[in-house]
C-alpha cells in the first residue's frame, strides 16, 4: 500500500525559512516523480512544485519560484520542500504526491499533508 | 499559470448526472492530454478520480467519465450518489514542468 507522510509544518514568522519532508512507502520511489501541491484553509489546490525521479527535472510554480526548492533523496524514500522568505500567503496545507512523471501523468497517491502557518 | 475556470458549484439529485467544466486555453488544457481530476471530501486528501482526458484508476466508479474538446475538459457523473458530495478539482500540464489546477467545484446531492 502506498504511504506518503508530511512533516515539518509549523507556526513561523514572515520572513523566516521552514523545510518540509515526505516520507514515502509502498512503492519503488526512485522510479517515480514526486510533487508538492498546497491548499490554502477553506481555498482550492494550487500546484507548487514537481521533482523528476532522478532529480534532473524540477518545476516551480511561479508564485514560489526563487523562494522554494524541492529536492530528494531516493536513499532515503524522501522528498523535501525548502521554503524560504516565507509569506503570510504561503500558509496552507502541503500535500506531497506520487505521480509518473513531472512533464505528464497525473497525482496517483496524496499524503495527508501539513500544516504551514506564516504569521507574527 | 492562471487557475483553469470551473463553475463554483454544481448540483443534482440522487440518479442524475451533472456535468463539471474545466476551461483552460490552448497553452495547457487544449495543447496536451494530461488532464485529470481529483476528489476531495472534507477534511480529506484529494483523490485521483480520472486521468489523461478520460481514463479511471482502478476501483473508481464508472459512474464517472471524463473527456475534452478544444480548451475545456468535462467530468461527468451518471447515477448521483450522496457519496458523490465533494469538492472536485481538474488539473492540467502547463509545459516547462509546470501544472495548474481549477478553482475547484461544489458537488451537492440534493
Amino acid at each position: 500500500e502506498v504511504q506518503l507522510v508530511e512533516s515539518g509544518g509549523g507556526l513561523v514568522q514572515p520572513g523566516r525559512s521552514l523545510r518540509l519532508s515526505c516520507a514515502a512507502s509502498g512503492f519503488t520511489f526512485g522510479e517515480y516523480a514526486m510533487h508538492w501541491v498546497r491548499q490554502a484553509p477553506g481555498k482550492g489546490l494550487e500546484w507548487v512544485s514537481g521533482i523528476s525521479w532522478k532529480s534532473s527535472n524540477t518545476g516551480y510554480a511561479d508564485s514560489v519560484k526563487g523562494r522554494f526548492t524541492i529536492s530528494r533523496d531516493n536513499a532515503k524514500n524522501s522528498v523535501y520542500l525548502q521554503l524560504n522568505n516565507l509569506r503570510a500567503e504561503d500558509t496552507a496545507f502541503y500535500y506531497c504526491a506520487k505521480a509518473p512523471g513531472v512533464t505528464a501523468g497525473y497525482f496517483d497517491s496524496w499524503g495527508q499533508g501539513t500544516l504551514v502557518t506564516v504569521s507574527s | 499559470q492562471s487557475a483553469l475556470t470551473q463553475p463554483a458549484s454544481v448540483s443534482g439529485s440522487p440518479g442524475q448526472s451533472i456535468t463539471i467544466s474545466c476551461t483552460g486555453t490552448s497553452s495547457d488544457v487544449g495543447s496536451y492530454n494530461s488532464v485529470s481530476w481529483y476528489q476531495q471530501h472534507p477534511g480529506e486528501a484529494p483523490k485521483l478520480m480520472i486521468y489523461d482526458v478520460n481514463k479511471r484508476p482502478s476501483g473508481v466508479s464508472n459512474r464517472l467519465s471524463g473527456s475534452k474538446s478544444g480548451n475545456t475538459a468535462s467530468l461527468t457523473i451518471s447515477g448521483l450518489q450522496a457519496e458523490d458530495e465533494a469538492d472536485y478539482y481538474c488539473c492540467s500540464y502547463v509545459g516547462s514542468s509546470t501544472w495548474v489546477f481549477g478553482g475547484g467545484t461544489k458537488l451537492t446531492v440534493l
